[in-house]
């Protein structure tokens, strides 16, 4: 069973550019999430899609959205970089979310992209 | 609001050591879970347990046991005899609202065994 693939794995962009993240859940998760990591403020959530809905959204600005399509597949994108937003942005999916009593809870987390602001 | 605390930010011990990693959670809800993540050199976070707030029983599987109590709100989690292998960066997480509300993640703690 393929993993949790998210492309591009490395990144370099200059401040003021955007870029688009890309997610391939595992086939048959519905739900996928976003997190970003810096060693400062370590592992925040961004968002959560179910079924191309956005779910639950992190203490982001509004530079930082994303989308589902149809088939699960999620994307992010952050405009107008700034030297902050170089991190490790992770997409994990599950089947149906967290909160599902009839799974683990188990996310399945890529490995991430590493964006770098110049 | 929810908050996860890993006081210790670095541990290093000797292979076949036992080590204990703590977490101390803070939460308003009366349904929540509890989680371990490791995160090996190669970046994706890997699960390693989940705990329900209602079930307190202790869990082993392995050389891997977690320790949960609601009265000092801490799920520490101890790896007996420890191996080289397990050297990672180990995150404590919590969602709260019935798991509902988006992972709450602690800052992590790097474990280096040494051979």
């Amino acid at each position: 069973k393929a993993g949790v693939t998210q492309t591009p794995r490395y990144l370099i962009k200059t401040r003021g550019q955007q870029v688009t993240l890309s997610c391939s859940p595992i086939s048959g998760h519905r739900s996928v999430s976003w997190y970003q990591q810096t060693p400062g403020q370590g592992l925040q959530f961004l968002f959560e899609y179910f079924s191309e809905t956005q779910r639950n959204k992190g203490n982001f600005p509004g530079r930082f959205s994303g989308r589902q399509f149809s088939n699960s597949r999620s994307e992010m994108n952050v405009s107008t970089l700034e030297l902050g937003d170089s991190a490790l942005y992770l997409c994990a999916s599950s089947p149906r979310g967290l909160a599902d009593p009839s799974g683990t809870g188990e996310l399945f987390f890529g490995e991430g992209s590493r964006l770098t602001v110049l | 609001a929810q908050k996860v605390t890993q006081a210790q930010t670095e541990i290093s011990v000797v292979e076949k050591e036992d080590v204990t990693l703590d977490c101390v959670y803070e939460t308003r809800d009366t349904t929540y879970y509890l989680f371990w993540y490791k995160q090996p050199p190669s970046g994706e976070l890997v699960f390693l347990i989940r705990r329900n707030s209602f079930d307190e029983q202790n869990e082993i599987s392995g050389r891997y046991s977690w320790n949960f109590q609601k009265s000092t709100s801490s799920f520490n989690f101890t790896i007996t005899a420890s191996q080289v292998v397990d050297s990672a960066v180990y995150f404590c997480a919590l969602s709260g609202n019935s798991g509902n509300t988006p992972l709450v993640f602690g800052k992590g703690t790097r474990l280096s065994v040494i051979a």
